[in-house]
């Protein structure tokens, strides 16, 4: 899987978006774009998504570079309940011979709400 | 509440002895993963079940570490001989094999201590 590149730490006024970005310049034409967060002391949230296209969810919407060698999360009207750190990860997809194992994690980005 | 539970959610152990933590995935979900994950990191993949089947458990950090699914529901991590530094958050996910595997949902933890 290709190796992703975050900010360690982020600070975002609440109700501002919050831009979360991240590099994976390394990326290969079947391997997607996954975000996933973690709010203290529970669990991994899987958050959003993609292969090329922009995608939104309820959550949040993801921006892909043409070149795919970077992306961005938005959460478009930050709360004080975002704050958690924040992992990108690159992975191919099942069907492409990425398997179905687990994922890899790096150190993530810690975003910090502010009030 | 039909999220990914665990028990329990907090083990202090003396150095030496045996510990077993459960998990219970989503119902409908036939993947189960297993993670670990210490202070300041993200997650590291352990281990994998489809159904009762273990496909990957390569990545087990020592032969003290074994787990099981036996009826391809509920889950067990067992430690053997506990050592400090198996101190950390351990981390169940599930996902459905017919969907995306790489969406996981994962439970909130169990916080083991070695004393």
């Amino acid at each position: 899987d290709a190796k992703t590149t975050q900010p360690p730490s982020m600070d975002c006024a609440e109700g501002r978006a919050a831009n979360l970005p991240c590099n994976h310049s390394t990326i290969s034409g079947n391997e997607y774009v996954y975000w996933y967060r973690q709010i203290h002391s529970q669990g991994p949230q899987y958050i959003i998504h993609g292969l090329k296209n922009n995608e939104t969810n309820e959550m949040a919407s993801l921006i892909i570079t043409e070149d795919r060698k970077s992306s961005t999360l938005i959460l478009p009207h930050a709360t004080l309940r975002d704050t958690a750190v924040y992992y990108c990860i690159v992975r191919v997809d099942e069907y492409s011979g990425g398997g179905a194992d687990g994922l890899t994690f790096g150190k993530g980005t810690h975003l910090i709400i502010q009030p | 509440d039909t999220g990914v539970s665990q028990d329990p959610r907090h083990k202090i152990t003396k150095r030496g002895q045996n510990v077993t933590f459960r998990c219970d995935p989503i119902s409908e979900h036939n993947r189960l993963y297993w993670y670990r994950q210490t202070l300041g990191q993200g997650p590291e993949f352990l281990t994998y079940f489809q159904n009762e089947a273990q496909l990957e458990k390569s990545r087990l950090l020592s032969d003290r570490f074994s787990a099981e699914r036996p009826k391809g529901s509920f889950s067990t991590l067992e430690i053997q001989r506990t050592e400090q530094g198996d101190s950390a958050m351990y981390l169940c996910a599930s996902s459905l094999a017919s969907g995306n595997p790489h969406e996981q949902y994962f439970g909130p933890g169990t916080r083991l201590t070695v004393t």
